[in-house]
């Protein structure tokens, strides 16, 4: 069964850093591309970073580029989200996904996500 | 970008009758793969998002056949055959053919 955990959320000050996690388990996390994809308050889906199985091939919404990135250490089945000089529009849940085949993008899988609030 | 529109923004349905949510990208999804990357989302009220229809047609594992999906080139359509209690919550379409990943907007669909 595939599970995604994610972990790491918080109450952080505007300008302040973040580092989130999700664990997985129940498939071959190392060949499966993953990405991040948020949620503001009471609105819709947006997606936010992508990394290939491999580690490479990355991508970033523009509203995050050069403040967050994606990792991920396919030894520990563990995908990573260090978000830094975070804004208020940050605020969102946080949810980890799992690309639908090998090499694809568009997720199946979602964990449950993490809370952020960006607030002073 | 590719923007998603999605039509209507909600929907009532008496339980057992059809629905159907319309899905207009801004410019063609089909890959140079000859696939088209098109997927159908249903967030329940507070939960996660979970996988109805890929690429285009394709139910996920578990998914119902009363779920179905259909399109091609910039137009994509949901259709429920039968809607169930269990139905509720927004639909959202999404493509994966480029990046930004992009969604629609959403149509929350309610019970009568």
């Amino acid at each position: 069964e595939v599970q995604l955990l994610e972990s790491g959320g918080g109450l952080v000050e505007p300008g302040g850093s973040l580092r989130l996690s999700c664990a997985a388990s129940g498939f071959t996390f190392s060949t499966y591309t993953m990405s991040w994809v948020r949620q503001a308050p009471g609105k819709g889906l947006e997606w936010v970073s992508r990394i290939r199985g491999s580690g490479s091939n990355i991508g970033y919404a523009d509203s995050v580029k050069g403040r967050f990135t994606i990792s991920r250490d396919n030894s520990k089945n563990t995908l990573y989200l260090q978000m830094n000089s975070l804004r208020a529009e940050d605020t969102a849940i946080y949810y980890c996904a799992k690309g639908v085949h090998v090499a694809v993008t568009g997720p199946d899988y979602w964990g449950r996500g993490t809370l952020v609030t960006v607030s002073s | 970008e590719i923007v998603m529109t999605q039509t209507p923004l909600s929907l009532s349905v008496t339980p057992g009758q059809p629905a159907s949510i319309s899905c207009k990208s801004s410019q063609s999804l089909l890959y140079s793969d000859g696939k088209t990357y098109l997927y159908w989302y249903l967030q329940k009220p507070g939960q996660s998002p979970q996988l109805l229809i890929y690429e285009v047609s394709n139910r996920f594992s578990g998914v119902p056949d009363r779920f179905s999906g259909s399109g091609s080139g910039t137009d994509f359509t949901l259709k429920i055959s039968r809607v169930e209690a269990d139905d509720v919550g927004v639909y959202y379409c999404m493509q994966s053919m480029q990046l930004p990943l992009t969604f629609g907007g959403g149509t929350k669909v309610e019970i009568k």
